[in-house]
């Protein structure tokens, strides 16, 4: 599965939006793109997940760049329950392991 | 909404005993999953199950870990001989069929081994 990159860490003022960046510059054709995240200790959470169109659901969007390279998960009026790690994760659909990086610690501020 | 259902919630063990941590996936779901992470740091991959046995294990899935699916219903983690560093939380997913279908998690065990 291609290798992702993400910041360490970011701030969000509550009720903006909030747009958290992953590079994955060595995704292959086949790779989806998926997000989670982890509110303290808790299981991690699913977010949304796409192949190359843009994609949104009741809690975020998905912003997949043309050439896939990168994309963009966007909380669209973050909260302070907002406020957790999150993971991007590429892998081909029929891969069985799902690998967590270290993700972006997003905090939201009131 | 369905869930995945994790017991007991926290579990003290002391070293060498064998612990069984347990895991009710979501019902219609194939695919079955155990990671774990230790205080402060990332969700590791263990292993993963489907079609009654293991499609895919880390290294640190060694021979102190396996997997059963006892019943139709659970999946069970079982760690032979616990060491001080398998104190982490442990967490199970579960996910259907289908091409880019998404994980679910359960809440997680906290194994302390003392």
């Amino acid at each position: 599965d291609a290798k992702t990159t993400q910041p360490t860490s970011m701030d969000c003022a509550e009720g903006r939006a909030a747009n958290l960046p992953c590079n994955h510059s060595t995704i292959s054709g086949n790779e989806y793109v998926y997000w989670y995240r982890q509110i303290h200790s808790q299981g991690p959470q699913y977010i949304i997940h796409g192949l190359k169109n843009n994609e949104t659901n009741e809690m975020a969007s998905l912003i997949i760049t043309e050439d896939r390279k990168s994309s963009t998960l966007i909380l669209p009026h973050a909260t302070l329950r907002d406020t957790a790690v999150y993971y991007c994760i590429v892998r081909v659909p029929y891969n069985n392991d799902m690998r967590f990086g270290a993700g972006t610690r997003l905090t939201v501020k009131p | 909404e369905p869930e995945v259902t994790q017991t007991p919630s926290h579990q003290v063990t002391q070293m060498g005993q064998e612990v069984i941590l347990r895991c009710v996936p979501i019902s219609n779901h194939l695919y079955f999953y155990w990671y774990r992470q230790i205080l402060g740091q990332k969700v590791e991959f263990l292993v993963s199950f489907y079609n009654n046995e293991i499609s895919e294990k880390s290294e640190i899935f060694d021979d102190q870990f396996s997997v059963e699916r006892p019943d139709g219903s659970n999946f069970t983690l079982k760690i032979r001989s616990t060491k001080l560093e398998d104190s982490a939380m442990y967490f199970c997913a579960s996910r259907g069929t289908g091409v880019g279908t998404e994980a679910f998690f359960g809440q997680g065990t906290r194994l302390t081994v003392v």
